[in-house]
């Protein structure tokens, strides 16, 4: 399964809204998680079943979606939020397959 | 605390092989699917392969297959990958990862360990 996220970069102010995609090939049913990585960092895990926060993440962050299409949301930026976000799914394996990234930076 | 930590990086030439190592702990080692995913240099996440509980499964991404091998020991709370036959598109920093269920996501990762296959 190819997951596609959308857009590659983001450019965001501190306070605002963000929304990233991430749509797979065909349908993952609800099995999606989301990975926040930053610079020299490895990946934590924000979301998974496609909209369950994971321990410790703020609620700023919400997910959404089944089947083919989903979003991640982070309410209102913060500056710890600027980082690069994946998508991967686990419906249909091996292999379990990532997104390629999408940036969100300051703008 | 579940910590993870993996160690056996380095540089190595096309063709050479490299035994990674991940010491988990601050958890019931022998609970988890575990799995390693690599990140090349300014790239995104692809996942390499995973074991099951009790080693009796396991699965690679096609790149790696008769290559890599996974393996544990749960006794060691430790796991491995032995790479063989290493090409320059292996160079990545490559992550130990726990997986919250069999067939699932990647709630705890390690800080990785870089591999870098050159000549």
């Amino acid at each position: 399964i190819v997951m596609t996220q959308s857009p590659v970069t983001l450019s965001v102010s501190p306070g605002e809204r963000a929304t990233l995609s991430c749509r797979a090939s065909q349908s993952v049913s609800s099995n999606l998680a989301w990975y926040q990585q930053k610079p020299g960092q490895a990946p934590r895990l924000l979301i998974y079943g496609a909209s369950t926060r994971a321990t410790g993440i703020p609620a700023r962050f919400s997910g959404s979606g089944s089947g083919t299409g989903f979003t991640l949301t982070i309410s209102s930026l913060q500056s710890e939020d600027f980082a690069v976000y994946y998508c991967q799914q686990y419906n249909d394996w091996p292999p379990w397959t990532f997104g390629q990234g999408t940036k969100v930076e300051i703008k | 605390e579940v910590q993870l930590v993996e160690s056996g990086g380095g540089l190595v030439h096309p063709g050479g092989s490299l035994r990674l190592s991940c010491a988990a702990s601050g958890f019931t080692f022998s609970f988890y699917w575990m799995t390693w995913v690599r990140q090349a240099p300014g790239k995104g996440l692809e996942w390499v392969a995973n074991i099951k509980q009790d080693g009796s499964e396991k699965y690679y991404v096609d790149s790696v297959k008769g290559r890599f091998t996974i393996s544990r020991d749960n006794a060691k709370n430790s796991l491995y990958l032995q790479m063989n036959s290493l090409r320059a598109e292996d160079t990545a920093l490559y992550y130990c990862a726990r997986e919250y269920s069999g067939s699932s996501y990647f709630d705890s990762w390690g800080q990785g360990t870089l591999v870098t296959v050159s000549s």
